[in-house]
């Protein structure tokens, strides 16, 4: 199994629509959690972080963490076509190594 | 405020050369960590450095090393260039590594052929 999973996608919204990215991991002593957006060609940049059970919101962003069911979610709201890209879902190592796992992406396509 | 910085961008190297990689985090920050990323995947972790001290170091041979300077800037060095060493190489920098918020570069594309 791997530690993060993420549906690869690609997802496709309407414009306007809300697009609902998922990603479940696997070490239940895992506290911290990211979610980042990477366009083609580009570097991941980061768009949100949860450390507690329930939504966070920014924007037009959501974050949601449910630690029971080792669940994080993102929704984008008024999806537009510059929201199209990868948005990758990151897991710290609880082992204090620094380490962030990250799932293999999910590609999010807005369609016009 | 400037955020990281790496260099080169881009970087050809042949099978077996030694290649140098440089990051600069963002001012303030102390923790910077090596990420490499292959297309379709999500970055792997190579190392992570605190006050120049390793922290933590991913699965990686022993031809990947790093260090970290005095500035918190740092280098990640790869010997013995193989064709699979070709990816995305990624700085991030952040306050206190750990479970702050991570803050990734523009990245180095390394070509090996």
């Amino acid at each position: 199994q791997k530690e993060v999973e993420q549906n690869s996608g690609p997802l496709s919204v309407p414009e306007g629509a809300i697009a609902s990215l998922n990603c479940t991991y696997s070490d239940r002593v895992s506290q911290s959690f990211f979610w980042y957006r990477q366009y083609s060609g580009k570097s991941p940049e980061l768009i949100m972080s949860i450390y507690s059970n329930g939504d966070k919101e920014d924007g037009r962003f959501t974050a949601q963490l449910n630690k029971a069911s080792q669940y994080v979610s993102l929704l984008i709201r008024d999806s537009q076509p510059s929201d199209s890209a990868t948005y990758l879902c990151a897991v710290n190592d609880p082992g204090n190594t620094g380490k962030l796992i990250f799932g293999q992406g999910t590609t999010l396509q807005v369609k016009p | 405020d400037a955020g990281v910085t790496q260099s080169p961008t881009h970087l050809i190297k042949t099978r077996g050369q030694q290649v140098t990689l440089r990051c600069s985090p963002i001012s303030g920050h102390k923790s910077v960590s090596w990420y490499q990323q292959v297309l379709g995947q999500g970055p792997q972790f190579i190392f992570q450095y605190y006050e120049k001290e390793e922290r933590g170091r991913g699965n990686f041979p022993d031809r990947f090393s790093a260090r970290q300077f005095p500035n918190y800037s740092s280098e990640l060095n790869v010997n013995a260039l193989l064709l699979g060493d070709s990816a995305l190489y990624l700085c991030a920098s952040s306050l206190w590594g750990g479970d702050t918020e991570a803050f990734f570069g523009q990245g180095t594309r390394l070509t090996v052929v």
